[in-house]
């Protein structure tokens, strides 16, 4: 089956520090992969997403690589910001009509 | 504006008594679908629908029901809700399979 599996939170960052957010799926076929970000009270955002092996989807300064051979899609960032506290999404569809969320990391940066 | 509109923002109920939690959107998308955010669980798709009049069920589909009479709208149905039911509830669209979706800003339900 298809299921997504991230790494358990919460993070807590001073500014400026590197981010990394694991992210490792299962899935038959090719599927696509997501990153999405909610913020407090809010709906979930695209953050950037990657539709075949080796791309690198990249947003605001986020980056993730697809990753084949190791099945993973991992967040990162190089310079975190108070402003990117919020709780991140790996999702994965195969089809594209079923989505397949992971549980979320939530992302706090202290001054 | 493109949005996705939910109502309502935050719903108390009591066991037993059918609610609809409304959905729209005003971007002409074909596909929508509902989610269920939980702690622990992150988002759990509910049903999904690819057009008018086409629903089908996605991971969590028991006591809930919906319906897509216009493309724009695509309400949920409890019938009769439970504390189970209690939870996060997102509507998404995207305007063709596979596209990035766009959410509302949630419904948080609590079912006593």
């Amino acid at each position: 089956g298809n299921s997504v599996t991230q790494m358990e939170g919460p993070v807590t960052l001073s500014e400026e520090a590197f981010l990394t957010i694991n992210c490792t799926y299962t899935a038959t076929g090719y599927p696509s992969l997501f990153w999405y970000v909610q913020y407090p009270g809010e709906g979930l955002q695209l953050l950037l997403k990657a539709t075949k092996a080796d791309d690198k989807g990249s947003n605001k300064g986020f980056e993730a690589t697809y990753r084949k051979e190791t099945t993973s899609f991992h967040l990162e960032k190089g310079s975190v910001q108070v402003s990117d506290s919020a709780v991140y999404f790996c999702a994965l569809t195969n089809t594209g009509n079923q989505f397949y969320f992971g549980t979320g990391t939530s992302l706090t940066v202290i001054p | 504006e493109a949005q996705v509109t939910q109502n309502p923002r935050y719903l108390i109920t009591v066991t037993g008594k059918k609610l609809t939690v409304t959905c729209s959107q005003n971007m002409n998308h074909e596909y929508m679908s509902w989610y269920r955010q939980d702690p622990g669980l992150g988002l759990r798709q509910i049903y999904y629908s690819m057009n008018v009049e086409v629903t089908d069920k996605g991971d969590v589909p028991e006591g809930y029901k919906v319906s897509r009479k216009e493309k724009r709208n695509f309400p949920l149905i409890l019938e009769s809700p439970s504390p189970n039911q209690t939870s996060l509830y997102f509507c998404a669209s995207s305007p063709y399979l596979g596209e990035k979706l766009f959410f509302g800003s949630g419904t948080q339900l609590s079912v006593l």
